[in-house]
């Protein structure tokens, strides 16, 4: 069953502008890590923030804030005054116990354009 | 710290041919990740390792993908016989125990199989 969901494959914003990218996630578990992972065309994995299943505030990291809706269910990343070099995909991931350890599994991504 | 070093960065082999891939994590961190991404399936995780043990090797696609993790500074994932169907960026990424804390990935490993 798939676990975390990114429902927009593609957004457009224009450069300055705030944009809200959506995951919505599912589990059984009460205690889990939600993160948010940048791949720039480069291919490279970048870890931008992350959230906690008992963090009672939204994580903030610069221009990047995650707007967690426990009850919901939902962790959307939330990018203000986007910059051309926003421009990449955007994984929406989690992390939750296991037997032996922790895993984590990613959505299938949101590609990001930021327009000049 | 150099972060999470892979090798190579580009691999061309032909159908048949064993293929190994290479990872040196953080020094210090717990855990060992390998995934594989392809415009198909994603990001898939194959294997994970925790303090070199291996943990969870479900995702390992089939018996001709192997990996070992013989100490803590190196990891390799191994492929006999390859397939075209195997094409696709191999990620190695490294992490601390703690839930809270992000992995860090290498650079991948884009491995073509004709």
């Amino acid at each position: 069953a798939q676990k975390i969901t990114q429902t927009q494959p593609g957004m457009f914003v224009q450069e300055k502008e705030a944009v809200t990218l959506d995951c919505t996630y599912d589990t059984s578990d009460q205690s889990y890590g939600l993160f948010w992972y940048k791949q720039p065309s480069s291919g490279e994995m970048i870890f931008l923030i992350y959230q906690g299943s008992y963090d009672e505030q939204n994580a903030t990291e610069g221009r990047y804030s995650l707007n967690f809706q426990k009850a919901r269910k939902s962790a959307n990343l939330v990018i203000s005054a986007s910059q051309l070099g926003d421009s990449a995909m955007y994984f929406c991931a989690m992390r939750e116990p296991h037997t032996g350890g922790f895993k984590t599994i990613f959505g299938a991504g949101t590609r990001l354009f930021v327009k000049a | 710290d150099a972060g999470v070093i892979q090798s190579p960065r580009h691999e061309v082999t032909e159908m048949g041919q064993e293929v190994t891939l290479r990872c040196k994590p953080i020094s210090g961190h717990d855990y060992l990740f390998w995934y594989r991404q392809t415009m198909m399936r994603g990001l898939e995780l194959l294997i994970y390792f925790n303090n070199n043990v291996p943990i969870d090797d479900s995702g390992m696609p089939e018996d001709r993908f192997s990996a070992k993790m013989p100490n803590a500074s190196f990891s390799t994932l191994k492929i006999q016989p390859s397939e075209p169907r195997d094409s696709a960026v191999y990620f190695c990424a490294s992490s601390l125990a703690p839930l809270n804390y992000g992995y860090t990935f290498g650079s991948g490993t884009r491995l073509t199989v004709v």
